[in-house]
């Protein structure tokens, strides 16, 4: 029963370098989207897709890109890290159909951009 | 557009203690009201729900109800647990939004035995 999950859990980087956040799930959802969770910020949206091949900019999309090439998989590519992207990174799922705002979470993954 | 403000914590009560973290709400249209929960190393999980004007959302001794009047969804518990240690985040889904969710930026609340 795996519902999301993501990879790595943890990461530490350096400014400038690249990496990417991998996202899947295996509930046939076809919306999906990222989060970043910044203390005394809440959470807020990166980018999102409400279907292979379609995706959309959030609230904070700078510094963030995203392809959809499958339903399943929903990876988060950060171009040039910088320590401004130090954050808890939560990518989240939902039915196209149905009610609304019924996400579902990963467990999230640390990233420390030094 | 779209904001979420919730009570600040952290928020420290006894067990067996009454619960309620303040939530309002700022949106344009009619939107849907959410608690969710997040357990010390995990990923949010929805907590409960409304989805128009005096429903009222409940889920394991956890309520909250819809008031259009004051732009509010306050979560109550009428006698916590240690169990229920966790964030608490309020948040709004605008009708024509896709699904994306406004979120407050949470509150800490800690039950000691």
């Amino acid at each position: 029963n795996a519902g999301v999950t993501q990879t790595p859990k943890f990461q530490v980087l350096k400014t400038g370098q690249s990496m990417t956040l991998q996202c899947a799930q295996d509930m046939n959802h076809e919306y999906m989207s990222w989060y970043r969770q910044d203390p005394g910020m809440g959470l807020r949206l990166i980018h999102y897709s409400v279907g292979a091949g379609i995706t959309d900019q959030g609230e904070v999309p700078n510094g963030y890109n995203v392809s959809r090439s499958t339903t399943e998989d929903f990876p988060l590519r950060l171009l040039s890290a910088a320590p401004s992207q130090t954050s808890v990174y939560f990518c989240a799922s939902s039915q196209r159909q149905g009610a609304i705002g019924e996400l579902f979470f990963g467990e999230g993954s640390r990233l420390t951009v030094l | 557009g779209d904001s979420v403000t919730q009570m600040e914590g952290p928020v420290t009560l006894s067990e067996e203690a009454f619960l309620t973290i303040n939530c309002t709400y700022t949106a344009t249209g009619y939107p849907s009201l959410f608690w969710y929960v997040q357990y010390p190393g995990e990923g949010l999980q929805l907590l409960l729900k409304a989805t128009k004007a005096d429903d009222k959302g409940s889920n394991k001794g956890f309520e909250a109800t819809y008031r259009k009047e004051t732009t509010s969804f306050h979560l109550e518990k009428g006698s916590v647990q240690v169990s229920d240690s966790a964030v608490y985040f309020c948040a709004l889904s605008d009708r024509g939004s896709a699904r994306q969710l406004t979120f407050g930026s949470g509150t800490q609340l800690t039950v000691l035995p």
